[in-house]
């Protein structure tokens, strides 16, 4: 166990169905991400959250929308999906976004994501 | 910018035998460097990072990668291959990149474990 969980493991829905993937960190970390992976692509950021402020959105499609209500916790709320959307789900968390200067503060702890299926 | 590449998409062993997966970076920092290993429909496991403190890092499951510099290298390797070593693993780099150190992954090295 990481200390990253991530529900639910596994979702199937129709293109025009929406849900939302949960995250949950018990490290005390302030940085969170969502990673996209792919069969056959390497491993694509989505999103950044530090201290529940967006830092980074990585020319994400708006079918993809994140929430962090505070820093423990992320979502990724999905609508109107398409078949190519299909893939695992990777949260992630850290310290803080590598900027303490601390040698650790920027290794990244993965759950064990989400396997999403679009129909 | 930073760049990882891994130079082996698939490496078969047997078990018992050493493990070695190849990894080479390139960075115009002085950079952290990570090891991740992922089982089938599972998460990404950090298995070691490189910080500067040492250059042989040793990590979980009798792992251990040595930072060369001069070669940029980051080798993986282990002594004995177990069956339940058999994974994806991903050599990873960290840079500042838009105000954050980012995360770069290479391509991931598919290691199979024979009896």
């Amino acid at each position: 166990e990481t200390g990253v969980t991530q529900t639910p493991r596994h979702l199937v829905m129709g293109m025009t169905n929406k849900k939302s993937l949960k995250c949950e960190q018990h490290l005390g970390h302030n940085a969170m991400y969502w990673y996209k992976q792919s069969a056959k692509k390497p491993l694509e950021l989505m999103f950044v959250y530090n201290f529940k402020e967006q830092t980074e959105n990585n020319s994400v499609p708006s079918r993809f929308s994140p929430e962090c209500p505070n820093s423990s916790h992320l979502f990724l709320h999905l609508h109107t999906l398409q078949p190519e959307d299909s893939a695992l789900y990777l949260c992630a968390s850290s310290q803080d976004l590598g900027t303490s200067g601390g040698a650790w503060a920027d290794t990244q702890y993965f759950g064990p994501g989400t396997r999403l299926t679009v129909l | 910018a930073q760049s990882v590449t891994q130079l082996d998409s698939h490496v078969s062993v047997s078990e018992g035998t050493p493990v070695l997966l190849r990894c080479n970076y390139s960075s115009s920092y002085s950079p952290s460097l990570f090891w991740y290993v992922q089982h089938p429909n599972k998460g990404l496991q950090l298995l070691l990072k490189y910080t500067s403190a040492a250059t042989l890092v040793k990590g979980i499951n009798g792992f251990e990668a040595e930072f060369k510099k001069s070669e940029t290298s980051f080798h993986l390797t282990k002594p004995s291959a177990h069956m339940s070593d058999a994974a994806e693993y991903f050599c990873v780099v960290s840079g500042p990149s838009g105000g954050y150190n980012k995360l770069i992954f290479g391509a991931g090295t598919r290691l199979a474990v024979h009896p």
